[in-house]
């Protein structure tokens, strides 16, 4: 099955600041790379995907990149706020049927 | 309109007792899963179904997890004889369609065996 690894664990960045999550996967059949947010109490929330035929993808202050030579994608968030202040999932997958997420990045923006 | 219900969003149950969880997914999507979400872990995938069927249940962790789903929309999680090692937060999601990868999320049920 599908090895996900998200890098870093934690991630605390000042208000304003950009923030970068990396996630690494071992199928190479891959071809959807989604992210979550998930707040306290909350289930997890689509914000960001992108396919394998794309290299990049934005939306606002959010973007994702995507190596697949290399097989790791990136979330990046620019101009942080509180509000962003969430647990952050990768779950990158080839079938649609179940998702495989990595362990979680928990991003803290102090104002 | 509704977004993926589940109840009860809280349940507090004594080890060896037997607990339902339910989902309401949403109106229209065909697929549904289950997931575990154990305190500051991630998610681990526990099963889905594809209408009413359920082609894959080698996530369920021990044969004491069962799941069904009748007429294409609500599903059932049962957790018999639970053990301390259960407690944890179930989360259910559904999709358009098998193979749709967005997949919409409960906002979960905090299960605590004591």
């Amino acid at each position: 099955g599908e090895n996900v690894e998200q890098h870093p664990s934690t991630l605390s960045v000042q208000e304003g600041d950009s923030a970068v999550i990396k996630c690494t996967y071992s199928d190479s059949a891959s071809n959807y790379f989604p992210w979550y947010k998930q707040e306290l109490g909350k289930g997890p929330q689509l914000i960001i995907d992108i396919r394998s035929n794309v290299g990049e993808k934005k939306d606002q202050r959010i973007a994702v990149t995507l190596n697949k030579t290399a097989k790791h994608f990136s979330l990046h968030i620019t101009e942080t706020q509180p509000e962003d202040s969430a647990v952050y999932f990768c779950a990158p997958n080839n079938a649609g049927n179940m998702l495989t997420f990595g362990g979680g990045t928990r991003l803290m923006v102090k104002p | 309109g509704a977004g993926v219900s589940q109840s009860p969003s809280n349940k507090v149950t004594e080890k060896g007792k037997d607990v339902e969880l339910r989902c309401d997914p949403i109106s229209g999507h065909t697929a549904l899963y289950w997931y575990r979400q154990s305190l500051g872990q991630g998610l681990e995938f526990l099963i889905y179904f594809q209408g009413n069927s359920a082609p894959d249940k080698s996530g369920l962790p021990s044969d004491r997890f069962s799941a069904e789903r009748t007429g294409g929309s609500v599903s059932t999680l049962t957790i018999q004889r639970t053990q301390q090692e259960d407690s944890a937060v179930y989360l259910c999601a559904s999709s358009l369609e098998w193979r749709e990868e967005t997949q919409y999320f409960g906002p979960g049920t905090r299960l605590l065996v004591l």
